[in-house]
């Protein structure tokens, strides 16, 4: 339990769909990441937020809207899907680093996303 | 820009015996080092973590990693491995990147496969 929950943690949805991932931390930290995780790919960051304000955004499709509402929950809401966006996608969390902050992540579970 | 290198993709290791999974990076700054772990279908967890101090530095389910500055490296090493230990390890490194910002780098992963 690393304090970090995602949902759903597994998403079959067609390529006309409109889903939502969410995640949802109660670690006081402020700042949340989603990373992409493809078979035989390193891990991609997609989006950081920190203090709710987006601060990266790493070349991802618009097809993939992130929405940070508050420092605690992250959503990446996702239509018009390709099957090659099947993938696990991982939510994070930290404190941002410096003032004695190592700006470690801890990780969601991740949710497995299918795509047909 | 920082890079992190995982010289191996994929390390078989028969129980019981040591292992070692190797890892550098490209730094000549103050860096905070990490080993997460990721266990099949899970999000990655937190193994240990270098700050400061002693270059020896012990995590969980008896992980140990060696920062050594000269030759940029953070080995991480067990003397006896549990079939339990076969995951995918990621080695990270985060750097000040520029005033009050701060890069964070993960290696491709090395999968440990212990035999019985």
């Amino acid at each position: 339990e690393t304090g970090v929950t995602q949902t759903p943690r597994h998403l079959v949805m067609g390529m006309t769909n409109k889903k939502s991932l969410k995640c949802e931390q109660h670690l006081g930290h402020n700042a949340m990441y989603w990373y992409k995780q493809s078979a035989k790919k390193p891990l991609e960051l997609m989006f950081v937020y920190s203090l709710e304000e987006r601060v990266e955004n790493n070349s991802v499709p618009s097809r993939f809207s992130p929405e940070c509402p508050n420092s605690s929950h992250l959503f990446l809401h996702l239509h018009t899907l390709q099957p090659e966006d099947s993938a696990l996608y991982l939510c994070a969390s930290s404190r941002n680093p410096g003032q004695g902050n190592t700006g470690e992540l801890f990780f969601g579970e991740g949710s497995r996303l299918t795509v047909l | 820009a920082q890079s992190v290198t995982q010289l191996d993709s994929q390390v078989p290791v028969f129980e019981e015996a040591p292992v070692e999974l190797r890892c550098n990076y490209s730094s000549s700054v103050s860096v905070y080092l990490f080993w997460y772990v990721q266990y099949p279908n899970q999000g990655l967890q937190l193994l240990l973590k270098y700050l400061s101090g002693s270059t020896l530095v012990k995590g969980i389910n008896g992980f140990e990693a060696e920062f050594n500055k000269s030759q940029t490296s953070f080995h991480l090493r067990k003397p006896s491995v549990h079939i339990s230990d076969t995951a995918e390890y990621f080695c990270a490194v985060i750097q000040r990147s520029g005033a009050g910002s701060y890069q964070l780098t993960f290696g491709k992963g090395t999968k440990l496969s212990v035999i019985p």
